[in-house]
C-alpha cells in the first residue's frame, strides 16, 4: 500500500519566517495531495490540496508544490504568523475499488516564535 | 447545516466492554470513513464506506466494526475493548473521488 514520509517532525520559527515542510509517497498512482491543519483538541481541518495533473498551487501565504517524478510534495508557509502554530499532516490519496483511499504522514508541529 | 457530528465526545470503558461511536453528517455525502489518531503516527484508516450498504476495510480494522444503513450515519462498533484502542476516534466525510474530507470533532477514548 500507500506509504506517506513526513519531515520534519517538528518545526520552530520566528514570526515572519518561512517554513517548509516535506513528504515524499511511494506509490506513482497517488493523485490528489491535502494538507491538513490541526489545533490543538481540534478536528483536522483543509487548508490546501493539489492534484497530480498540477505542479503548483498558492493560497495566500500558504503554496504547496509537487515533484511527480521525484514523488515529493511540500507545503510552503510565508510570514508565519504565531496563530499558525498547530500540527501539519499531508496525505497522499489514490482511487482504490472505487473510493479514495488516503493515506496520511505522521504529522509536523510547527512553532511560530512570537 | 452541521457538517459531521460525533458522539459523545468523551467515553471512558473498561477492559472486554462493547461500545458504538456515532457519527452523522448533513450534507449527504455518499464517502464517509474512520480513522483513529494515535501520538506520532498520523491518522489511520480503521474502516470506510462508499455509500450506504457498502463497508469495506482500512489500515487497522481488527476489533471494530461498521455498517452503513443511511447516507446519514456510520457508527463505529468496538466489539471488546482492549487498552490498545485508547484513542482519538474521527469520522470524516467526502463527495468522492479526488475531493476533501470533512471531519467530526472527535471522540477521545480511554480504556482502562
Amino acid at each position: 500500500g500507500e506509504n506517506v514520509e513526513q519531515h520534519p517532525s517538528t518545526l520552530s520559527v520566528q514570526e515572519g519566517d518561512s517554513a517548509v515542510i516535506k513528504c515524499t509517497y511511494s506509490d506513482s498512482a497517488s493523485n490528489y495531495f491535502p494538507w491538513y491543519k490541526q489545533e490543538l483538541g481540534k478536528r483536522p481541518q483543509l487548508i490546501i490540496d493539489i492534484r497530480s495533473n498540477v505542479g503548483e498551487k498558492k493560497d495566500q501565504r500558504i503554496a504547496v508544490t509537487l515533484n511527480k517524478t521525484a514523488k515529493h510534495f511540500s507545503l510552503h508557509i510565508t510570514e508565519t504568523q504565531p496563530e499558525d502554530s498547530a500540527v501539519y499532516f499531508c496525505a497522499a490519496s489514490i482511487l482504490s475499488g472505487g473510493y479514495q483511499k488516503v493515506t496520511f504522514g505522521t504529522g509536523t508541529k510547527l512553532q511560530v516564535i512570537p | 447545516n452541521a457538517g459531521v457530528t460525533q458522539t459523545p465526545k468523551f467515553q471512558v470503558l473498561k477492559t472486554g466492554q462493547s461500545m458504538t461511536l456515532q457519527c452523522a453528517q448533513d450534507m449527504n455525502h455518499e464517502y464517509m470513513s474512520w480513522y483513529r489518531q494515535d501520538p506520532g503516527m498520523g491518522l489511520r484508516l480503521i474502516h470506510y464506506s462508499v455509500g450506504a450498504g457498502i463497508t469495506d476495510q482500512g489500515e487497522v480494522p481488527n476489533g471494530y466494526n461498521v455498517s452503513r444503513s443511511t447516507t446519514e450515519d456510520f457508527p463505529l462498533r468496538l466489539l471488546s475493548a482492549a487498552p490498545s484502542q485508547t484513542s482519538v476516534y474521527f469520522c470524516a466525510s467526502g463527495t468522492g473521488v479526488g475531493e476533501t474530507q470533512y471531519f467530526g470533532p472527535g471522540t477521545r477514548l480511554l480504556v482502562l
